[in-house]
């Protein structure tokens, strides 16, 4: 059974890079598109952005000038980076699975809450 | 980016009663839709895809409908553990993006 596990800090300065590390454990990233997705505290949800394992990524516009997703050098690792963060990035991040190809996402992860205070 | 609008914000439903929960989309997304159940303090959980196909292990009680740019989640008899937000996701087009959340609570 795959399951999926955020890791990282938990409080960010601003102008910092957040890092966040997603273990898949049960399985390996050698199939499927994996994503990440956040949510402010009290608000819905924003997707980030995609990975395949053969590297091949697609961002949110909106957020595309300040995000990297790579895998890790272990099969089973992927990571999120964003640059130059606010207060406004403040938020629950998860990382999912999309279940076939591209559509929708059938595991996630518990989430990891970022703080960006300083 | 393709808008998704769901309603009403908050339903009021007893326990046993059946519910209904609207989304639509700014344009077609054809049947690339899902629909999550989010718990407090918890992830997201696939309840649909493909508009009205049920995830592994999600009770009957659950159906979804529509295509293009009307969609519906039906709970045809509320228990307990089903009040939570609930989310509609379309995946035809990028970004991908989500319906703002109905929050359904015990009337």
């Amino acid at each position: 059974q795959v399951q999926l596990q955020e890791s990282g800090p938990g409080l960010v300065k601003p102008s910092e890079t957040l890092s966040l590390t997603c273990t898949v454990s049960g399985g390996s990233i050698n199939s499927h598109y994996w994503s990440w997705i956040r949510q402010p505290p009290g608000k819905g949800l924003e997707w980030i952005g995609y990975l395949y394992y053969s590297g091949f990524t697609n961002y949110n516009p909106a957020l595309r000038s300040r995000t990297t997703i790579s895998a890790g050098t272990s099969m089973n690792r992927f990571s999120l980076k964003l640059s130059s963060v606010t207060a406004a990035d403040t938020a629950v991040y998860y990382c999912a699975r999309h279940k076939n190809n591209l559509d929708a996402f059938d595991i996630w992860g518990q989430g990891t809450m970022v703080t960006v205070s300083s | 980016e393709i808008v998704m609008t769901q309603s009403p914000a908050t339903l009021s439903v007893s326990p046993g009663e059946r519910a209904t929960l609207s989304c639509r989309a700014s344009q077609s997304v054809s049947s690339n839709l899902a629909w999550f159940q989010q718990k407090r303090g918890q992830a997201p959980r696939l309840l649909i895809y493909s508009a009205s196909s049920r995830a592994t292990g999600i009770p009957a009680r659950f159906s979804g409908s529509g295509s293009g740019t009307e969609f519906s989640l039906t709970i045809s008899s509320l228990q307990s553990e089903d009040f939570a937000v609930y989310y509609c996701q379309q995946y035809s087009n990028w970004p991908l993006t989500f319906g703002g959340g109905t929050k359904v609570v015990i009337k």
